[in-house]
């Protein structure tokens, strides 16, 4: 149990389907995030919000939509995605959004396009 | 950011204890040091962070140099459970906003 959920964990989607990720967190935290993992790449941060407003973007493409309605809950909704988009998607939750507290990961959403 | 540099890959013994560096020469005064690991299928899970003392906790010790410009994670009796990819990071809220930059961290195999 690591206190932030991801669902689904696996997801194929056609290039002009419209689908969302949801991530939901147990934690009490106040800041959520949004990473990409891409094959043999680093993690790369897309998103941060912090007490439901966003805080960062990171150049992430329009295609690619996040909504967190509350501190527990955090979505990204996908449109019109191309095949680069392929990844693991990682959501993570933590108290303080100032680096000085770790950072709860879930287990991904594994994202194809076909 | 400042960058830490780590060896592409590790290989320890079951039982035995684990040294992983990490470089960070350009660290600045107000960044901490976070370790976190990553198994197979899953994602990134916290180990350990300091800033400029020694940590300990449950999972592992954090021995950080003197000035600050490397440190050392110290799994004290490897696991087969504890084979996965090591990330060091370095996060400083007033420069870098709430991000972690992971790098390629350290592959570290552990043998039976």
């Amino acid at each position: 149990e690591t206190g932030v959920t991801q669902t689904p964990r696996h997801l194929v989607m056609g290039m002009t389907n419209k689908k969302s990720l949801k991530c939901e967190q147990h934690l009490g935290h106040n800041a959520m995030y949004w990473y990409k993992q891409s094959a043999k790449k680093p993690l790369e941060l897309m998103f941060v919000y912090n007490f439901k407003e966003q805080t960062e973007n990171n150049s992430v493409p329009s295609r690619f939509s996040p909504e967190c309605p509350n501190s527990s809950h955090l979505f990204l909704h996908l449109h019109t995605l191309q095949p680069e988009d392929s990844a693991l998607y990682l959501c993570a939750s933590s108290q303080d959004p100032r680096g000085r507290q770790p950072q709860h990961f879930g287990d991904g959403t594994r994202l194809s396009i076909l | 950011d400042a960058k830490t540099t780590q060896p592409n890959s590790m290989e320890s013994n079951e039982e035995e204890p684990v040294h992983l560096p990490c470089n960070h020469s350009t660290i600045s005064g107000t960044d901490y040091i976070h370790w976190y690991r990553q198994l197979p299928s899953q994602g990134p899970e916290y180990v350990i962070h300091g800033l400029t003392s020694n940590v300990n906790n449950r999972m592992a010790s954090l021995a950080i140099a003197e000035d600050r410009k490397s440190s050392t994670l110290i799994l004290h009796r490897a696991t087969l459970r504890d084979a996965a990819v090591y990330y060091c990071i370095l996060s400083d809220y007033e420069t870098s906003g709430s991000r972690l930059t992971f790098g390629e961290g350290t592959q570290l195999t552990v043998n039976p």
